[in-house]
């Protein structure tokens, strides 16, 4: 079974800065994986998704990943944090659990994001 | 499309009473997922449907907790007896399918259940 660690459980930076969150995944093949944003009150929000072909990917709201298969990692970076993106953060795994059927999404125990002037 | 709805927003009940959280999925989406969040666990999948059938409820907790769909564009989730430890966020997702690398679950704003 696909397993999902997010070792930081909050965050500060200061808005402005560079923001790197972390995200280490268990499975056994190829995984698919996402970071969804969920602000307060609020359901979760896709960010951005890797499914195959290019390990760094874009998504929206200025935010990146790069998917590493040999430290079974995809942090997620934005070069200029804004004040409005503190929320927090939730990276997840897929894997297909038969052919052709639903891919079982497993979600890590998200990391707090917290923006000071 | 107005996304996924789920009511109520909030719920607040007794120890003991029935509760029951309903969803509408997106139309034309085939694949329904009822999630729990909570501070200890994080966000749990609890059961999902595949054009209005069970497919995987592994993660309902208990038999307290029971999940129909009685068509595409409704589903609940009710817990028979609430108890404190059930007081969480209830989200409701909703996907189409056959999935594909396309797929993305689109969240409703949650339902938040407390239990006293």
């Amino acid at each position: 079974a696909q397993s999902v660690t997010q070792p930081d459980i909050h965050i500060t930076v200061s808005e402005g800065a560079s923001l790197e969150l972390r995200c280490n995944y268990s499975y056994g093949a190829t995984p698919y994986l996402f970071w969804y944003v969920q602000s307060p009150g609020q359901g979760l929000q896709l960010l951005l998704k890797y499914f195959s072909g290019d390990t760094l990917v874009q998504g929206i709201k200025g935010f990146e990943a790069e998917f590493k298969r040999s430290q079974s990692s995809f942090n997620l970076r934005k070069p200029s944090v804004h004040w409005s993106d503190a929320a927090e953060y939730f990276c997840a795994v897929g894997a297909r659990v038969n052919s052709g059927g639903y891919q079982k999404v497993t979600f890590g125990t998200g990391t707090k994001l917290q923006v000071i002037p | 499309d107005a996304g996924v709805i789920q009511s109520p927003r909030h719920e607040v009940t007794e120890m003991g009473q029935e509760v029951t959280l309903r969803c509408k999925p997106i139309s034309g989406h085939d694949y329904l997922f009822w999630y729990r969040q909570t501070m200890m666990r994080g966000l749990e999948l609890l059961i999902y449907f595949n054009n209005n059938v069970p497919i995987d409820d592994s993660g309902m907790p208990e038999d307290r907790f029971s999940a129909k769909m009685p068509n595409a564009s409704f589903s609940t989730l009710k817990i028979q007896p609430s108890e404190p430890r059930d007081s969480a966020v209830y989200f409701c997702a909703s996907t189409v399918g056959p999935p594909r690398e396309q797929e993305t679950q689109y969240f409703g704003p949650g339902t938040r259940l407390l239990v006293l």
